[in-house]
């Protein structure tokens, strides 16, 4: 089936650093989420972004996350700068809104913040 | 709050048992419903998906039970096999699609013993 992509798929830094997630959705998608899930726990949403734009966030998507997919490429979660509380497993989706709206979620990328 | 909460945490059946993953809500305003599963160190996957208008959906060897008005769910998994091992995730979105944010379960380990 479609896939949705994710790099890196594990990455450790220093708080206060900043650190960016990559997803490479599935071709011809138009609609994008971040979820995250901290171990033991269930997974959460972040944001959807939609032609360009954020359409929904949760409290979780604090001000020093933001979401951004320039020109097409990767779709994009930035941290800066980071906090322990940050460390968890994020997931991307994306979606469309023809021939089905299922969210294809990617692998994860799991962020430890030391 | 947790809005969507899963029973049992863990479950572990003989092959060709039928297993069966509870599941229910909070917000009335949930009006779809996917079931998603999970393998280790992959995304999960959208395995069979109810809107509230329905109070049945099977598909293949998997049938969610809804009943609305106790706000509550079941994922059945008709003859299990060893492959079905995986963690499920129950989750609800409003709007009657899956373009919106899904809440999701803690989910349900499922062992499927030979």
């Amino acid at each position: 089936g479609p896939k949705v992509l994710q790099i890196p798929s594990h990455q450790i830094i220093d708080m206060g650093q900043m650190v960016t997630l990559n997803c490479d959705p599935v071709s011809n998608h138009l609609y994008f989420y971040w979820y995250k899930q901290i171990l033991g726990q269930q997974m959460e949403f972040l944001v959807n972004f939609y032609n360009g734009k954020v359409m929904e966030k949760s409290k979780l998507f604090k001000d020093q996350f933001s979401v951004e997919r320039p020109d097409g490429s990767y779709f994009t979660l930035k941290i800066q700068p980071t906090a322990l509380e940050d460390s968890a497993v994020y997931f991307c989706a994306s979606s469309s809104d023809w021939g089905g709206d299922e969210q294809y979620f990617g692998p994860g990328t799991r962020l430890t913040v030391l | 709050q947790q809005q969507v909460r899963q029973s049992p945490q863990s479950l572990t059946v003989w092959e060709g048992e039928t297993a069966i993953l509870n599941c229910s809500y909070e917000n009335s305003a949930f009006d779809y419903f996917p079931w998603y599963q999970q393998f280790p160190g992959e995304g999960p996957a959208l395995l069979i998906a109810i809107r509230s208008v329905s109070d049945k959906k099977e598909d293949g060897g998997f049938t969610i039970f809804f009943n609305k008005r106790e706000k509550n769910l079941s994922l059945h998994i008709k003859d299990s096999q060893p492959g079905d091992s995986a963690t499920y995730f129950c989750a609800a979105s409003e709007g009657g699609s899956a373009l919106g944010r899904l809440h999701f379960g803690a989910g349900t380990q499922l062992i499927v013993i030979p």
